[in-house]
């Protein structure tokens, strides 16, 4: 079974629509949870840590359960620079970071 | 300024050939990564390194070799290089739980 597993999509939305992604995990004892964003031919950049409280950024709001292992990324109003994908990441024991495949988004004009 | 860079950018060889890719970071991170990132995008941890030790060995084949001459460099060797070998390869540091990642190296191997 994968450390963390994503819907790789791709989700395709007009401007200005809500998306969600999630994601899950495998080991329980993970400790840090966060969304990295990926554009076409470039490198990974963080977009947000998660809280176990929930977390808000702007149009974004990232979101975790612990008890059934599962993180969400919410995005409001869609913006074409949105255009990217966006992996889930777990910060397990030993440092070890475990990426998911990534989820593709398009925002249509 | 450069958080994390990596040399070549681009690399293009032949099979069989041994070659090495360089990261460097001026972020003061005790830790360094290499990662695979294939065709499906999918991106994997190879190697982690901590001031300058091992830490992550993941299963990787020995004709790669990372090398950490100091904190702020890791490298790596790939000796007899396959077709499956190319990808891109990216290099990221860390210092707690936040990763920096270098722009990678696009490895194709004809």
């Amino acid at each position: 079974r994968k450390e963390v597993e994503q819907d790789p999509g791709p989700f395709n939305v007009p401007e200005g629509a809500t998306v969600a992604f999630n994601c899950t995990y495998s080991n329980s004892a993970s400790q840090s949870f966060f969304w990295y964003r990926q554009d076409c031919r470039k490198e990974p950049k963080l977009l947000m840590s998660v809280y176990s409280s929930g977390n808000e950024d702007g149009r974004f709001t990232a979101q975790l359960n612990r008890a059934s292992q599962y993180i969400s990324l919410l995005i409001r109003d869609s913006k074409l620079s949105d255009s990217a994908t966006y992996l889930c990441v777990v910060l397990n024991t030993g440092n070890q970071f475990y990426f998911g495949t990534g989820t593709s988004l398009t925002v249509i004009p | 300024d450069t958080a994390v860079s990596q040399t070549p950018k681009y690399l293009v060889t032949q099979m069989g050939n041994d070659k090495s890719i360089k990261c460097e970071q001026n972020l003061g991170h005790d830790t360094m990564y290499w990662y695979k990132q294939d065709s499906k995008k999918f991106l994997k941890i190879m190697f982690s390194y901590n001031n300058k030790e091992l830490i992550i060995n993941e299963t990787v084949p020995n004709r790669f070799s990372p090398k950490s001459p100091d904190k702020a460099h890791l490298n790596l060797h790939i000796n007899s290089l396959e077709l499956g070998d190319s990808a891109v390869y990216f290099c990221a540091s860390s210092l707690g739980s936040e990763q920096y990642f270098g722009p990678g190296t696009r490895l194709t191997v004809t």
